[in-house]
C-alpha cells in the first residue's frame, strides 16, 4: 500500500462546476497537509496548507482534513478553465521535511 | 514566497553522459531539496542539501549517481551521472519557507536517448 493515494484521473468538468479532489493516507503521524497546483511544464505551486484536522477556506478553494479517516479533500467552487492543471496532495509529519506526495489528479475545466 | 530559478528547463542527453542542473534562490535558505517526478508518478525526494555539509540522500539514491553541490545559501546543483533512459524524468529543486510551505523551481525535463 502506498503511503499516499490519489486518483490520477483525468477529471473533466464543465465551467462553473464544483470540483472535489481527494487523497487518502496510511501514516497517522502526518500532521501537515498541503495541496499543490501544477500547470503543464511548470513546477508545483503551493495552493493551500492546513495543520491537523479541520477546514480552511481561501476564495474558491476549501481544504478539508479528516484525520480519523485519514482523508483529505480540496474543493474548488465555480471552477474556471484557468483551474485546469494537475493537483497534488502532500503531507508530512510535524517538523519533518520529508513530504510524501500523491501522484496528482489532472483536472480539465471545459468552457 | 521565494523565487527559484532552475536551469536548464529541458535537455536531451545521450546515455552514459552526465547533466548538471542548477538552482538559484533569490534569498538565503538553509535547506534545499531535490525531487524527481517520473511520468505518471508522484514526486520523490532525492536528497536534502545543506550548505557546508554533505547532502543527505533518500533510500534508493546514492551520491555517485546524483552528486549535489551546495556552495552557498542561495545556490545548489544536482548532477545526474552516467545517464540511462530510466533517468528520463522531471527534476525539481525546492526550498521551504516559514508559513509558505515549499516553493518549487519550474523543473528540468530530462530525456535520455
Amino acid at each position: 500500500q502506498k503511503e499516499v493515494e490519489q486518483d490520477p484521473g483525468p477529471l473533466s468538468v464543465p465551467e462553473g462546476a464544483i470540483v472535489s479532489l481527494n487523497c487518502t493516507y496510511s501514516n497517522s503521524a502526518f500532521q501537515y497537509f498541503m495541496w499543490y497546483r501544477q500547470y503543464s511544464r511548470k513546477g508545483p505551486e503551493l495552493l493551500m496548507y492546513t495543520y491537523s484536522s479541520g477546514n480552511k477556506e481561501d476564495g474558491r478553494f476549501t481544504a478539508q482534513v479528516d484525520k480519523s479517516s485519514k482523508y483529505i479533500s480540496l474543493f474548488i467552487r465555480d471552477s474556471q478553465p484557468s483551474d485546469s492543471a494537475t493537483y497534488l496532495c502532500a503531507m508530512s509529519e510535524w517538523n519533518n521535511n520529508d513530504m510524501r506526495f500523491g501522484a496528482g489528479t489532472r483536472l480539465t475545466v471545459k468552457p | 514566497s521565494a523565487v527559484i530559478s532552475q536551469k536548464p528547463s529541458r535537455d536531451i542527453c545521450q546515455r552514459g553522459t552526465s547533466l548538471t542542473i542548477q538552482c538559484q534562490v533569490d534569498s538565503q535558505v538553509t535547506m534545499m531539496f531535490w525531487y524527481r517526478q517520473q511520468p505518471g508518478q508522484s514526486l520523490t525526494l532525492i536528497a536534502t542539501a545543506n550548505q557546508g555539509s554533505e547532502a543527505t540522500y533518500e533510500s534508493g539514491f546514492v551520491i555517485d549517481k546524483f552528486p549535489i553541490s551546495r556552495p552557498n545559501l542561495t545556490f545548489s546543483t544536482l548532477t545526474v551521472s552516467n545517464m540511462s533512459p530510466e533517468d528520463s524524468s522531471i527534476y525539481l529543486c525546492s526550498v521551504e519557507r516559514a508559513n509558505y510551505g515549499y516553493t518549487f523551481g519550474s523543473g528540468t525535463r530530462l530525456t535520455v536517448v
